[in-house]
């Protein structure tokens, strides 16, 4: 199965710093039909976990712009550029390139 | 809107069995692959089976494999994830999710299966 290794597991940040999740993965993430299948998950506390970020770097609707997702092949990150309040919560990245789809650990994000 | 309610958690002794459900609405349910995803307490996501719009693939990760089996009606906007042989482990909340998985969509709130003696 595909490993995927997210750091920091813990992220304390001030309000209004940018803050960055690093996640890595045991394979290339290229699928055969030219696309990168990692997404990046929200999960507030207590709610289900809620999709920021498809396909690498495609921000799904209602997301604010503060969030974004870069990388290529293995190596992939999401950024939030001002950290708010309402950001406090568990990070996953997924990938969906190799079956079993499978899930990094999480960051946990609190504000400092 | 879309909105996605799971029912039919609860406890269960190991070796039992259980039926959680999915009831879909504000989509074209038909038209889409579905998920379970599964989260135990205090842990990860897992994703655990998919089906294919008609049904006709369906896949499960190793460890669900032979004693879970998922399941749509497509003319009740309903999908199904029959667990039989449970284990502790299976313990979790249990998600549908829109989508085949490459890039799950949208969740519902989630139900609790607890397995314990």
């Amino acid at each position: 199965d595909v490993v995927m290794t997210q750091s920091p597991l813990s992220l304390p940040v001030t309000l209004g710093q940018p803050a960055s999740i690093s996640c890595r993965s045991s394979q290339s993430l290229i699928y055969s039909d030219g696309n990168t299948y990692l997404n990046w998950f929200q999960q507030r506390p207590g709610q289900s976990p809620r999709r920021l970020i498809y396909k690498v770097s495609n921000r799904d609707s209602g997301v604010p712009d503060r969030f974004s997702g870069s990388g290529s092949g293995t190596d992939f990150t999401l950024t939030i550029s001002r950290v708010e309040a309402e950001d406090v919560g568990v990070y996953y990245c997924m990938q969906g390139t190799h079956w079993p789809f499978t899930f990094g650990r999480g960051t946990k994000l609190e504000i400092k | 809107e879309v909105q996605l309610v799971e029912s039919g958690g609860g406890l269960v002794q190991p070796g039992g069995s259980l039926r959680v459900s999915c009831a879909v609405s504000g989509f074209s349910f038909s038209s889409y692959w579905m998920t379970w995803v599964r989260q135990a307490p205090g842990k990860g996501l897992e994703l655990v089976a998919n089906i294919k719009e008609d049904g006709s693939e369906k896949y499960y990760v190793d460890s669900v494999k032979g004693r879970f089996t998922i399941s749509r009606d497509n003319a009740k906007n309903s999908l199904y994830l029959q667990m039989n042989s449970l284990r502790v482990e299976d313990t979790a909340v249990y998600y549908c999710v829109t989508g085949s998985g490459r890039s799950p969509g949208i969740w519902g709130q989630g139900t609790t299966v607890t397995v314990s003696s």
